[in-house]
């Protein structure tokens, strides 16, 4: 079956830590990855996105993602936490077969401590 | 920039109400998509539309229809608005497989 697994429901993290959001897929032809970032009370914004090529992609607000196909996971990634970074965060699986529909993660939720 | 709009971003109906979401998008994209979002459960589609006057029910599409008239506009409709529809309803819009494009979310309260 096809299904996205963000393991961690809430994260928190120190402004000016490191973050890293873990992101586990199965499907069964090539995926089509995405990071979204909905802030409270709004709509989902994309961060980033692969289709193919270099599997290490930069998104928006200083994020970027790896795609490894051997463990099926897409985790995202900041050198540095700013305050404004909390958010919940979803990840997603799509694919040419799917007729644009998506697959989301149930979320995580990120905290970012003064 | 791909813009995606709600027509509401709070309402409140009461329980048996038909209740009417519209969701219009500006980038001439063929799909169109309406979710509900709640606490815990992350996303589920309810239904999706890739072309006017087509249409797909999507994982939880027991109480609500849509139309697509115009390939800009994707209506969510609440037949007989239950407690249990309180929920964050969002819209988003694709061309073909790519990345979808949200709206900014209607909250929904049904007392």
């Amino acid at each position: 079956a096809q299904s996205v697994t963000q393991p961690d429901i809430h994260i928190t993290v120190s402004e000016g830590a490191s973050l890293e959001l873990r992101c586990n897929y199965s499907y069964g032809a090539t995926p089509y990855l995405f990071w979204y970032v909905q802030s409270p009370g709004q709509g989902l914004q994309l961060l980033l996105k692969y289709f193919s090529g270099d599997t290490l992609v930069q998104g928006i607000k200083g994020f970027e993602a790896e795609f490894k196909r051997s463990q099926s996971s897409f985790n995202l990634r900041k050198p540095s936490v700013h305050w404004s970074d909390a958010a919940e965060y979803f990840c997603a699986v799509g694919g040419y077969n799917q007729g644009g529909k998506l697959i989301f993660g149930q979320g995580t939720e990120l905290s970012v401590k003064p | 920039d791909v813009k995606v709009t709600q027509s509401s971003r709070y309402l409140v109906k009461r329980t048996g109400e038909k209740v009417f979401l519209e969701c219009v998008q500006d980038m001439d994209h063929e799909n169109m998509f309406w979710y509900r979002q709640d606490p815990g459960l992350g996303l589920r589609l309810i239904y999706f539309s890739y072309d006017v006057k087509m249409k797909e029910k999507g994982d939880i599409p027991e109480g609500y229809s849509v139309s697509r008239e115009k390939k800009e506009r994707f209506s969510l409709i609440l037949e007989s608005a239950s407690t249990n529809q309180t929920s964050m309803y969002l819209c988003a819009s694709s061309q073909t497989a790519y990345e979808q494009y949200f709206g900014p979310g209607t909250r929904l309260t049904v007392t």
